[in-house]
């Protein structure tokens, strides 16, 4: 298992509710970034986090607000999401911007 | 221009036999071409990875082969063995940029 944890592993929500996802990393990177991995699609990136300040949002709806209290943490807070929504979402940290990324476990979420 | 097309979606292989996925790119600006490997219930792990100043990469088993003119790079996994079944993805960076750009993944199933 890789240096980096993601909670919860699984996860179902209605479309009303509010969760967060945690990331968190015991690497000393300073690099973090949040994925999307849907069935059949390419790993697509969502925010990006450099020394705690967000460097890349791709263009992200607003339901998915992350946050980056220190290089160590990262988490993704979710908010009247879509079913279209469900998929696995991933962690990752790398020590610098365009370094080698290392991936956690994933959180795997249902909308319904 | 940014994305890397991954074949074959799935691969079956026999135990002991040459597994070969292929990828292709087009933007010339990408400089680091990592593959990674996912295991159900897990996050990908970087497996090998190549720049464009080498036409071939060996690590044990596995060997990345890299076309510059082509714009194309392939994995070779040698003597195949069933502990190899994931599903395996291509990826592209840029030079200092934050963005790796994934295929969208090999299922690759050895037979034993």
């Amino acid at each position: 298992e890789t240096g980096v944890t993601q909670t919860p592993r699984h996860l179902v929500m209605g479309m009303t509710n509010k969760k967060s996802l945690k990331c968190e990393q015991h690497l000393g990177h300073n690099a973090m970034y949040w994925y999307k991995q849907s069935a059949k699609k390419p790993l697509e990136l969502m925010f990006v986090y450099n020394f705690k300040e967000q460097t890349e949002n791709n263009s992200v709806p607003s339901r998915f607000s992350p946050e980056c209290p220190n290089s160590s943490h990262l988490f993704l807070h979710l908010h009247t999401l879509q079913p279209e929504d469900s998929a696995l979402y991933l962690c990752a940290s790398s020590p610098k911007l365009g370094e080698t990324q290392y991936f956690g476990p994933g959180t795997r979420l249902l909308v319904l | 221009q940014q994305q890397v097309k991954q074949s074959p979606q799935s691969l079956i292989v026999q135990k002991g036999g040459i597994s070969i996925i292929n990828c292709a790119y087009e933007n010339t600006a990408f400089d680091y071409f990592p593959w990674y490997q996912q295991f159900p219930g897990k996050g990908p792990a970087l497996l090998i990875a190549i720049r464009p100043d080498v036409s071939e990469k060996k690590e044990g088993r596995f060997t990345i082969s890299f076309n510059k003119s082509a714009k194309q790079f392939s994995l070779h996994i040698m003597d195949s063995q069933p502990g190899d079944s994931a599903t395996y993805f291509c990826a592209a960076s840029e030079k200092g940029f934050q963005k790796l750009v994934f295929g969208t993944g090999t299922r690759l199933l050895v037979s034993p």
